[in-house]
């Protein structure tokens, strides 16, 4: 079954307006750890936010938010304010376990186009 | 931060030949690593987790003799591939999460990626 699933091959955003990516998770562990990543056409791997299982809030970090709801397992990607450098390949990954020695699980990723 | 050193960069070698990849962290201590393969356009596929000192441990469906993965430190993990063929063509990325501090939670650190041909 699938663990992390991201049902957005392809987006498209204009520049300067906000973006949601989608991305829905699935385990029975109490304590995990959500993630998303960028990965440029150089194929590097950019880490951009971070979402514990435990976290009361929201994490932000800079123009990346992340829209946790916990009980529909939703872990979706807001990225504010486009700019052409952000289109790329986005993953969502989860961690299952509190810690960082267990594996991490990508999505399939979603491939983000920023338009002039 | 945090910095995993991958190399090479880019390879290509002939069919039948054996191909080694390595990653190394710089500024810290990675007690374990993990091992992804990434075919174009698709995702990251875990191939194995790479602990120091112990034998890797191997997601199913990965041949164990064919990707030879040795972590002999702390700071350094080798995935080899063996007798290499086409469709072992792609591209192969590591990464770690730092042995203390909060890299711990907040990301794995990964190398720049190999980007293996096999012609």
């Amino acid at each position: 079954a699938q663990k992390i699933t991201q049902t957005q091959p392809g987006m498209f955003v204009q520049e300067k307006e906000a973006v949601t990516l989608d991305c829905t998770y699935d385990t029975s562990d109490p304590s995990y750890g959500l993630f998303w990543y960028k990965q440029p056409s150089s194929g590097e791997m950019i880490f951009l936010i971070y979402q514990g299982s435990y976290d009361q809030q929201n994490a932000t970090e800079g123009r990346y938010s992340l829209n946790f709801q916990k009980a529909r397992k939703s872990a979706n990607l807001v990225i504010s304010a486009s700019q052409l450098g952000d289109s790329a390949m986005y993953f969502c990954a989860m961690r299952e376990g509190g810690d960082s020695s267990y594996k991490l699980i990508f999505g399939s990723g979603t491939r983000l186009l920023v338009r002039p | 931060g945090a910095v995993v050193s991958q190399h090479p960069s880019r390879v290509i070698c002939k069919s039948g030949t054996s191909v080694k990849i390595e990653c190394r962290s710089l500024d810290f201590q990675a007690t374990t690593m993990f091992w992804y393969r990434q075919f174009p356009k698709q995702s990251l596929m875990l191939m194995a987790t790479s602990n120091e000192g112990s034998k890797a441990t191997y997601e199913q469906g990965v041949e164990k003799d064919k990707f030879l993965i040795n972590h002999a430190s702390l700071t350094l993990s080798t995935l080899t591939v063996t007798s290499a063929h086409p469709e072992d063509s792609s591209f192969y990325i590591c990464s770690a999460a730092p042995e203390k501090g909060p890299g711990r939670t907040y990301g794995y650190t990964f190398g720049s990626g190999t980007r293996l041909t096999v012609v």
